[in-house]
């Protein structure tokens, strides 16, 4: 079945040490996306990619970067992670243009980072 | 830029009761799409039903439908016959037609007691 995938599922670091999260999808789809979702609270977008074009958010800090290297596949790093990006983060994928699944956003089943 | 609003952070139904959950949110644009999402435990959020802005008709996923308000902002979702399996992080979400990103709402935990 077409899904989004994301790996890996738990992941544990230490204090500053880098972590990357990996995304992939078979939807084929144009749009991808990373959400930050703190403990009970709504996904908080960090970036997107439309196409290959990167578009960041404001208020996301410079030690989260993003790579896409084609169209299936979407990287989150953190370059220096500290206690408060421990979270769970969330891939995510759109169809751009008109159609029924326009808008809709396509959730993986996320990635929880536990900063020690 | 665009806000969306859930005032009930937690909510609870008995089993087969209904159930409506608020939402409203704030914009400027006249074009855009309206979703409930829904995140059981530990598990993926997936789309419980979809509005866009142009359509007066409000849309309807066999037992969930919603109430969608344009002029004031709102869009609750009403859930029928409430089963245990509804028990969820309930969000609700903004998404411009122009833009790419998606708002969420802070959420609502609905329990469903038997």
């Amino acid at each position: 079945d077409a899904m989004v995938i994301q790996n890996p599922r738990y992941q544990v670091t230490q204090f500053g040490k880098p972590v990357t999260l990996s995304c992939s999808q078979t939807l084929n789809h144009n749009v991808m996306y990373w959400y930050q979702q703190k403990s009970s609270q709504a996904p908080k977008l960090l970036f997107h990619y439309y196409d290959k074009d990167f578009n960041n958010e404001a208020d996301t800090p410079d030690n989260f970067q993003s790579r896409r290297p084609n169209t299936s596949f979407c990287f989150l790093d953190i370059r220096s992670p500290g206690l408060g990006d421990a979270a769970m983060y969330l891939c995510a994928t759109s169809r751009e243009g008109w159609g029924l699944e326009s808008g809709e956003l396509f959730f993986g089943e996320g990635s929880r980072l536990t900063v020690l | 830029a665009q806000t969306v609003t859930q005032s009930q952070p937690e909510m609870s139904v008995q089993e087969a009761e209904t159930v409506t959950l608020s939402c409203t949110y704030d914009t400027s644009e006249s074009d855009y799409y309206l979703f409930w999402y829904k995140q059981p435990p530990s598990r993926q959020m997936i789309l419980v039903i979809r509005q866009e802005a142009y359509k007066q008709q409000n849309a309807t996923e066999n037992r969930f439908s919603v109430n969608f308000q344009k002029a004031a902002k709102s869009f609750s979702l009403k859930i029928s016959d409430s089963q245990l399996g509804d028990a969820a992080m309930y969000f609700c979400a903004y998404r411009s037609a122009i833009s790419n990103d998606m708002r969420f709402g802070a959420g609502t935990r609905l329990t469903v007691k038997p």
